[in-house]
């Protein structure tokens, strides 16, 4: 089935650390995006990426870095420059818009904790 | 600028109607989306409205006035598991996706 998988689901660092969250999906899809979600915010974008090798930054890209080396792949590493990193983080994947409604398909999240 | 606003939480009877509104002020329209997210679990795509008017879908249905700003995600014949967060997004002019914080829907037997 086609889908995105991000792993892992829970993740536990402490502070300091830099952590990577894995974002992968066999759909086929150009774009790319990580979202932060916190509680009783809307989703925030950090990093999307349209193409392979090439990345743009978000509202709040400050303390997150990404790659974009493969169509199917999107990590996203959590750096200690990062002051507030506990959050749910969603990745998703789009064709790019004029190709479809610019639907967004997302991974069923990874939730950092800071200890 | 760019803001939406959407409640912040509602609560409805198993069987009934609920309307969830969302304003918006963007920079530029291409569109605006309705996704709903179970508690901890990522959001799903429920509609999607780029002209003036009313799109049905199931049970689900969404309205759009682009003069007004505004939209509307009706949710007919209520179901428990209709309990969830739905949250309204407006691509701009850009084509970036702003977000609305959710409504939280709480669904009474």
């Amino acid at each position: 089935d086609g889908g995105i998988t991000q792993s892992p689901k829970y993740l536990f660092r402490k502070e300091g650390q830099n952590v990577t969250l894995s974002c992968e999906q066999n759909l086929n899809h150009d774009a790319m995006y990580w979202y932060r979600q916190d509680p009783g915010q809307g989703l925030r974008l950090i990093y999307y990426s349209q193409i392979v090798n090439d990345f743009q930054k978000g509202d709040i890209a400050e303390g997150y870095s990404v790659s974009r080396e493969k169509k199917e792949s999107f990590p996203l590493t959590v750096t200690s420059a990062q002051k507030n990193p506990t959050a749910f983080y969603l990745c998703a994947s789009s064709n790019n818009p004029g190709h479809s409604t610019g639907e967004l398909f997302f991974g069923e999240g990874s939730r950092l904790t800071v200890l | 600028g760019q803001n939406i606003d959407q409640p912040t939480e509602m609560t409805a009877t198993e069987g009934a109607i609920v309307q969830i509104n969302c304003t918006y002020q963007t920079s530029g329209f291409n569109g605006l989306f309705w996704y709903q997210q179970h508690a901890g679990e990522a959001p799903t795509f429920l509609s999607y409205n780029v002209l003036d008017g009313l799109e049905e879908k199931g049970r689900f249905s969404s309205f759009l006035s682009r003069s007004k700003g505004y939209s509307y995600l009706l949710l007919k014949e209520l179901q428990m598991k209709d309990s969830a967060s739905y949250l309204c997004a407006v691509m701009d002019s850009n084509y970036q996706l702003i977000w609305g914080a959710g409504t939280k829907l709480i669904i009474k037997p």
